[in-house]
């Protein structure tokens, strides 16, 4: 069975500080995406990462893949209140499998 | 583009009834998914269909769920028999066909099962 750690579990913050969202498996995945959750709704994703080593960039957050492809991080800069949210991370495993296994999410708040 | 439709958004049965909830994919899409997140816990992978079959139902439990993707409609996911603690939201997800990297995953707003 696949896990992934996901840290902290709540975090928060000061409007414009800076912080990070760490993502950890002791698997391989394939690829691995990043969502945000509001109450009452669906995951919405951010951003998908497929290549060891990978870094992308949204605005203000920047993701990273680990270079064995076991962990991933999310960083935000200057973080605002609109970026309050759960964010989850889920990774997908190699193969013909193709179902996400989700961390348990980093609820952010971002205080005005 | 219209998104994942899922419907009914909010559901209210009594136990022993049955639950039905619908989700169309994005257009385009083949392949759907059905997650459970349980209060307090985070999503859990149940079904994996395409149209006409079920790739993987690991995570289905074995008893009064089912779920089909038919040739015309929408995917259905089943409970029947509901109890108190299949209150829980049920997302579906939606993919294009198969890539090699792996495939980017797209939600619905969910469907929220109370069970009283």
């Amino acid at each position: 069975t696949q896990l992934l750690e996901q840290s902290p579990q709540f975090l928060s913050i000061q409007e414009g500080e800076n912080l990070t969202v760490y993502c950890n498996s002791s698997s391989v995945f394939s690829s691995l995406q990043w969502y945000r959750q509001e109450p009452g709704e669906g995951p919405v994703l951010l951003v998908t990462v497929v290549t060891g080593g990978e870094v992308k960039k949204l605005k203000r957050l920047t993701f990273q893949f680990g270079d064995a492809r076991k962990d991933s991080s999310l960083h935000i800069t200057a973080a605002q209140p609109g970026d309050t949210g759960l964010y989850l991370c889920a990774g997908q495993a190699s193969g013909s499998a193709r179902q996400l296994t989700f961390g348990s999410g980093t609820q952010l708040t971002v205080l005005p | 583009n219209a998104g994942v439709m899922q419907n009914p958004r909010h559901l209210v049965r009594r136990r022993g009834q049955e639950a039905r909830l619908r989700c169309s994919p994005m257009k385009g899409h083949s392949h759907v998914y059905w997650y459970r997140q349980l209060p307090e816990e985070g999503l859990k992978f149940m079904v994996y269909l395409q149209k006409e079959n079920i790739i993987d139902e690991s995570g289905m439990p074995k008893e009064r769920f089912s779920a089909e993707f038919p040739k015309e409609g929408p995917s259905i996911l089943r409970i029947q028999q509901v109890v108190r603690g299949d209150s829980a939201a049920y997302f579906c997800a939606s993919s294009p066909v198969l890539e090699a990297s792996g495939n980017t995953i797209y939600f619905g707003e969910g469907s929220w099962l109370t069970v009283v």
